[in-house]
């Protein structure tokens, strides 16, 4: 069936450091691939998104390829601030593109320390 | 807009028990979904709702059920209370199940 691996974490960096975060998926078709955050007691918060192969989704500094040779889908940022750290999650919808149906990865956090 | 709202914020039940969680959309949206998240994992879905409709369901047994109502908002029961259903529920809504969904903060179920 459908899954989603992303590296297991804590992630701990200093402010302004390069951050990566590898996410993997396995899937039948072409799925919807996305990155989800969630702030302390908050809820999950859609970061970026991408819909075919080669997409780059971006917002807030974030960015992460859709690669369908690697079924990859890393997320990285090139200066992470301590308001970022959170835990982030990679999910893929099968669902023609709905994000009614998200498969989740288990989820890294990720600390940033001033 | 008050998003997605969901209540109770916590609640603690016996094993054997029954409980209600409730979910209403954000302003606009027609499209629930519920989903599990137990301690240190990501969140598994359990069931979307669509015009009142179970659309889709996720691997969880019969005693998880919901139900929509006329104005799109939401209930998720689950009967026969086990230890292991203790986790944060969440809710999230979009609009005809595409597009963006949002997700509210969740009720966490204590299950002793």
């Amino acid at each position: 069936g459908n899954s989603v691996t992303q590296m297991e974490g804590p992630v701990t960096l200093s402010e302004e450091a390069f951050l990566t975060i590898n996410c993997t998926y396995t899937a039948t078709g072409y799925p919807s691939l996305f990155w989800y955050v969630q702030y302390p007691g908050e809820g999950l918060q859609l970061l970026l998104k991408a819909t075919k192969a080669d997409d780059k989704g971006s917002n807030k500094g974030f960015e992460a390829t859709y690669r369908k040779e690697t079924t990859s889908f890393h997320l990285e940022k090139g200066s992470v601030q301590v308001s970022d750290s959170a835990v982030y999650f990679c999910a893929l919808s099968d669902y023609g593109g709905s994000q009614g149906n998200l498969i989740f990865g288990k989820g890294t956090k990720l600390s940033v320390k001033p | 807009d008050a998003g997605v709202t969901q209540s109770p914020t916590h609640l603690i039940k016996t094993r054997g028990q029954q409980v209600t969680l409730r979910c209403s959309p954000k302003s606009g949206h027609d499209t629930v979904s519920w989903y599990q998240q137990a301690l240190g994992q990501g969140p598994q879905f359990i069931f979307q709702y669509y015009e009142e409709e179970e659309r889709q369901r996720g691997n969880f047994p019969d005693r998880f059920s919901g139900h929509q109502f006329p104005n799109y908002s939401s209930e998720l029961n689950v009967n026969a209370l086990l230890l292991g259903d203790s986790a944060l529920y969440l809710c999230a809504s979009s609009l005809g199940g595409v597009g963006e969904a949002f997700f509210g903060q969740g009720t966490r179920l204590t299950v002793v």
